[in-house]
Order: C-alpha cells, then structure tokens, then sequence
C-alpha cells in the first residue's frame, strides 16, 4: 500500500521560498499510471492543487502558481519536492503530496499534510 | 478554469437517514473526470468515488455517485455515525479544482 509523507520547515518568512519535499514508500515513483502532485488547503480558500510532475521530470503546474512554483522528482531516492517562491501570509496553509491517476485525474492517496505558515 | 459549486453548504441529517450532496460545473466535465473525497478533522481527504460513479477501493457501497455534462450527485443511502464529514468534489479539465465542499453533520 503506497504511502507519503511530507517534509520541511512549517514556518517560513515572508519573501523567502518554501521548500517541502515527499517521500514515497510501498510503490516506486517510476511505476507507471501515475502522477505525483501538490496540494494545498487554506482554512478560507479550501483546496487548491499546486501541480505534478511525472517521474520522467515532466511538470505542470496550476496557471495561477505557474511563475512561483518548482517541483522536481529524485527518483533514486523515491521523493518529489515543492519549491515556492516569494511567499506570503496568503501561502499560509496545510500542504498535502498527492498520488494522482493519469488515466481519471483523481488523488487516490494523500500524505497526511504539514502546516506551513508564512510569517516574520 | 472550470469552477465547481457544491450544494448545500451544511446537510443535517441522522443516521439511518438518505445524504444527497450535490456539485454543479461552470463548463461540462467529461464523466470521468469527477471524483469525490470525504475530510474528517485533521486528515486528509480521502477518495470515495472516481469516474463519476466508480467506487473506490475499501468504499462501502452505500456510498454512489452519479450524474454527467455539468450536474453531479453523491448519495449516501443510510448514514452510519462515521460517514459524518465534509465532502469535496474535484474535477479535471484543463486542470484540476475542488468544490468548496459540503459539511454533513449529525
């Protein structure tokens, strides 16, 4: 059964870039089907996908985020990371890492989620 | 972007009793490109139905979905005591969206 978790600082200063990375177990981000993604859940705004990447390194990103975000896949190690610059208090939120099906475009596993606040 | 609006806001309802919640399209979603989550508090959603109306794996089967172009339903047919939640609907267009989801509350 595939699992993720989230890593990385839950407190990030404003202009600074926040960086998060998921790591993988009980599947091999090389296995096909899937994609691996980003999400995040304001407590006003509720949910809002980020992006994903493909273990071959292909990317796409929410056109919203486009020009802020990075996420980039170490498949020697089975993680993938968010980068995502020139945050603001608005970034404040829970961020989840995400197994999404290349076929119906679904999340079928989610991470458990870490809390990034943006704040001085 | 394709906006998704789901309806009502909060559901009051008893266990035992029939859940209808319901997630309306600004554009028509190809049917297999709708899927369900239910949220409890302090976890991550979880997936409950994808293609509209495909069960996913471990889901009661109490639990349907339904619907295509811009009006989607999901009903719970008898409400267990873990069912109560908040529920999100997410569909993939040109790019993913949620819904703003509904609370169920007992």
């Amino acid at each position: 059964q595939v699992q993720l978790q989230e890593s990385g600082p839950g407190l990030v200063k404003p202009s600074q870039t926040l960086s998060l990375t998921c790591t993988v177990s009980g599947a091999s981000i090389r296995s096909g089907g899937y994609f691996w993604s980003w999400i995040r859940q304001h407590p006003v705004k509720g949910l809002e996908w980020i992006g994903y990447i493909h273990y071959s390194g292909s990317t796409y990103y929410n056109p919203s985020l486009k020009s802020l975000v990075t996420i980039s896949v170490d498949t020697s190690e089975n993680q993938f990371s968010l980068r995502l610059s020139s945050v603001t208090a608005a970034d404040t939120a829970v961020y989840y890492c995400a197994r999404m099906d290349w076929n119906y475009y679904f999340f079928d596993s989610w991470g458990q989620g870490t809390l990034v606040t943006v704040s001085s | 972007e394709t906006v998704l609006t789901q309806s009502p806001g909060t559901l009051s309802l008893s266990p035992g009793e029939r859940a209808t919640l319901s997630c309306r399209a600004t554009q028509s979603v190809g049917s297999n490109y709708l899927a369900w989550y239910q949220q409890k508090p302090g976890q991550a959603p979880r997936l409950l139905i994808y293609g509209a109306s495909s069960r996913a794996t471990g889901i009661p089967d109490r639990f349907s979905g339904s619907g295509s172009g811009t009006d989607f339903t999901l009903t719970i047919s008898r409400l267990e005591p873990e069912d109560f939640a908040v529920f999100y609907c997410q569909q993939y267009g040109s790019s993913p969206t949620f819904g703003q989801g509904t609370r169920l509350d007992i």
